[in-house]
């Protein structure tokens, strides 16, 4: 069974442009959340979406959107790049949303480097 | 809305010897509590988790408790191996967020053999 995959694995842009990041969650996966981990902030929450609604959001600007697709896969876009916007981009999958069941599945992530 | 802290931020035990990871939170309507592993470069994976009907729950060397009138829960690993060593995240969500973790600031913890 194919775990969480998300692409691109490394990324590396420059500020003011913009990026689009994926994620292919586990088949039967209806549920794809977002974070966003650095060494100073840890993991925080980005975003949630549960069949192809935004069903939860945290405390990021505008410039930070995802969507998701009638096959549960996941994007995520960030326009207008900043420095501070380096991270590495988690998304995670569960089976049922609200559901406590089961927890997170995460993929490994894509490292965005903003130079 | 929900705030999780976490502690030690670092902790270094010799191989054989006990963890403990502590975690507070402020939302007495959280009900589940999972705890994840980061190895370095590596996704964070659960390894064991709560639900707020429970006080304590052991999956071989590892176990968790829960406190709900105190609002804090831990992680105790014993019989520690080097390949214990990572960075453990400990999480809490209310049951109205959605799938909305929030996530403590981490532990590293190093095994030294």
């Amino acid at each position: 069974k194919a775990g969480v995959t998300q692409t691109p694995r490394y990324l590396i842009k420059t500020r003011g442009q913009q990026v689009t990041l994926s994620c292919s969650p586990i088949s039967g996966h209806r549920s794809v959340s977002w974070y966003q981990q650095t060494p100073g902030q840890g993991l925080q929450f980005l975003f949630e979406y549960f069949s192809e609604t935004q069903r939860n959001k945290g405390n990021f600007p505008g410039r930070f959107s995802g969507r998701q697709f009638s096959n549960s896969r996941s994007e995520m876009n960030v326009s207008t790049l900043e420095l501070g916007d380096s991270a590495l981009y988690l998304c995670a999958s569960s089976l049922v949303t609200g559901s406590l069941d089961y927890g997170y599945t995460f993929g490994s992530g894509t490292r965005l480097t903003v130079v | 809305g929900e705030n999780v802290e976490q502690h030690p931020s670092t902790l270094s035990v010799q191989e054989g010897d006990s963890a403990v990871i502590k975690c507070t939170y402020s939302d007495s309507a959280s009900n589940y509590f999972p705890w994840y592993k980061q190895e370095l470069g590596k996704r964070p994976q659960l390894i064991i988790d709560i639900r707020s009907n429970v006080g304590e729950k052991k999956d071989q060397r590892i176990a968790v408790t829960l406190n709900k009138t105190a609002k804090h829960f831990s992680l105790h690993i014993t019989e520690t191996q080097p390949e214990d060593s990572a960075v453990y995240f400990c999480a809490a969500t209310p049951p109205y967020n959605f799938n909305k973790f929030y996530f403590g600031s981490g532990t590293k913890l190093n095994v030294k053999p």
